[in-house]
């Protein structure tokens, strides 16, 4: 089965702290890595994503992720949050490499907020 | 262009009525998706369309029908809805070719449905 786990629904940071934002993977095979980020009323943006190579992957908005193979890892990080980056935050995953389409398995999603 | 514009953004309807909603994008992209997603929920895939042709159905009930008259549109057509199906409908697209599994999905601000 293919899955991505969000293990917190609520993230709350200090702007100007540094923020994490966690995601497990399991999927057979190497996975296909994404983060997108939703705004109230809106559609989701992509952020991010890890395809091979470099396990930092740098983003929109200053944000960066880790992908971590021995602990089927993949956390969203920013050195210092801003309160504008408050927001739900989806990790998704994609298995089926070669194919021209694939499902795309949303994590239940991490919410966001960053006060002043 | 590098948006997928969705119309209405909001619609009210009641369970006798039909409507549809409607997606464009002019990216070049040939796959093209609808999503279901509840408030503070993962979206949901209903279909995929790659090459103007139904590729994924997620046994989504036949009072939800898809079309897709060419590549750059997408509408889903509903009628005798439920109080229930009321969510935010989100169109997305991708380049279908190539490396499928990696491509990005460009998300519109979606269409919300009010089922009365």
């Amino acid at each position: 089965a293919q899955s991505v786990a969000q293990p917190e629904d609520q993230v709350n940071v200090a702007e100007g702290n540094p923020l994490t934002v966690k995601c497990t993977y399991s999927v057979s095979g190497n996975p296909y890595l994404f983060w997108y980020v939703q705004y109230p009323n809106r559609g989701l943006q992509f952020l991010l994503k890890y395809i091979t190579g470099d396990n930092l992957v740098k983003g929109s908005y200053g944000f960066e992720a880790e992908f971590n193979k021995s602990q089927t890892s993949f956390h969203l990080k920013k050195p210092s949050a801003l309160v504008s980056d408050s927001a739900l935050y989806f990790c998704a995953v994609r298995h089926d490499r070669g194919s021209t389409l694939g499902r795309l398995y949303f994590g239940r999603g991490t919410q966001l907020t960053v006060w002043p | 262009d590098t948006e997928v514009t969705q119309t209405p953004k909001h619609l009210v309807m009641g369970m006798t009525n039909k409507k549809s909603l409607k997606c464009e994008q002019h990216m070049g992209h040939r796959a093209m998706y609808w999503y279901k997603q509840k408030a503070k929920k993962p979206p949901e895939l209903m279909f995929v369309y790659s090459y103007e042709k139904l590729s994924i159905n997620e046994s989504v009930p036949s009072r939800f029908s898809p079309e897709c008259p060419n590549s750059s549109l997408l509408n889903l057509h509903l009628h005798a809805l439920q109080p229930e199906d009321s969510a935010l409908y989100l169109c997305a697209s991708s380049f279908a070719g190539g490396a499928g599994g990696a491509n990005v999905l460009t998300f519109g601000a979606g269409s919300r449905l009010t089922v009365l």
